[in-house]
């Protein structure tokens, strides 16, 4: 079955650049998603279709898909973004990355 | 606005059978695809089943095939999960997503989710 390759965590300091990746046989050729979820909360929606952001995310966050590799970038990061991280992708079916805990500090 | 209300979890004993509902509102349901979609404690997203338009396509992830039934009552803007023969490690909040799926495209993306409803398989 097909898999996706999260990092466990990320750190980046409040202002910086974080990249967060997503690694999967081929995946530059399926479409990936990311989700934001927050302790205590349901996921969020920030980027779909590779690139694109959903109305009401902050331009702050973009996305890219090439390779193995889609990765979400975030800029300016706040630390209101701190949260767990997911890609999502179809292959056949559903499909989520396990996860990518993301501390600003 | 688009809403999803899970309701239905609760605590039930290993084998045991429960059935989750998710009624949605603020937009025309039979334009798309639903899924359900769990978290287990501490862990990670992981996508249950789908539910095309209009029930025609169904699908399951392996750990619950043949266990879990999903289905859908256009009529009345709900969606189900049939949960049977359960296990400790069904154990997790169950979501319910609007399902922006184009399977020929190999799209799917979840752009509303309810707020979960926990299921407890234990003894």
């Amino acid at each position: 079955s097909y898999e996706l390759t999260q990092p466990p965590s990320v750190s980046v300091s409040p202002g910086q650049t974080a990249s967060i990746t997503c690694s999967g046989d081929n995946l530059g050729h399926k479409y990936a998603s990311w989700y934001q979820q927050k302790p205590g909360q349901s996921p969020v929606l920030v980027i779909y279709q590779d690139t694109k952001r959903p109305s009401g995310i902050p331009e702050r966050f973009s996305g890219s898909n090439s390779g193995n590799t889609a990765t979400l970038t975030i800029s300016g990061t706040q630390a209101m973004d701190e949260a767990d991280y997911y890609c999502q992708a179809w292959d056949s079916s559903v499909v989520f990355g396990g996860g990518t805990k993301l501390t600003v500090l | 606005q688009v809403q999803l209300v899970e309701s239905g979890g609760g605590l039930v004993k290993p084998g045991g059978s429960l059935r989750l509902s998710c009624a949605a509102s603020g937009f025309t349901f039979s334009d798309y695809y639903m899924s359900w979609i769990r978290q287990a404690p501490g862990k990670g997203l992981e996508w249950v089943s789908y539910i095309s338009f209009r029930g025609s396509s169904l699908s399951y992830a392996d750990s619950v095939k043949g266990r879990f039934t999903i289905s859908r009552d256009n009529a009345k803007n709900s969606l189900s999960l049939q949960m049977n023969s359960l296990r400790a490690e069904d154990t997790a909040v169950y979501y319910c997503a609007r399902d922006f799926a184009i399977p020929a495209a190999g799209e799917s993306h979840f752009d509303y989710w309810g707020q979960g409803t926990p299921v407890t398989v234990s003894s």
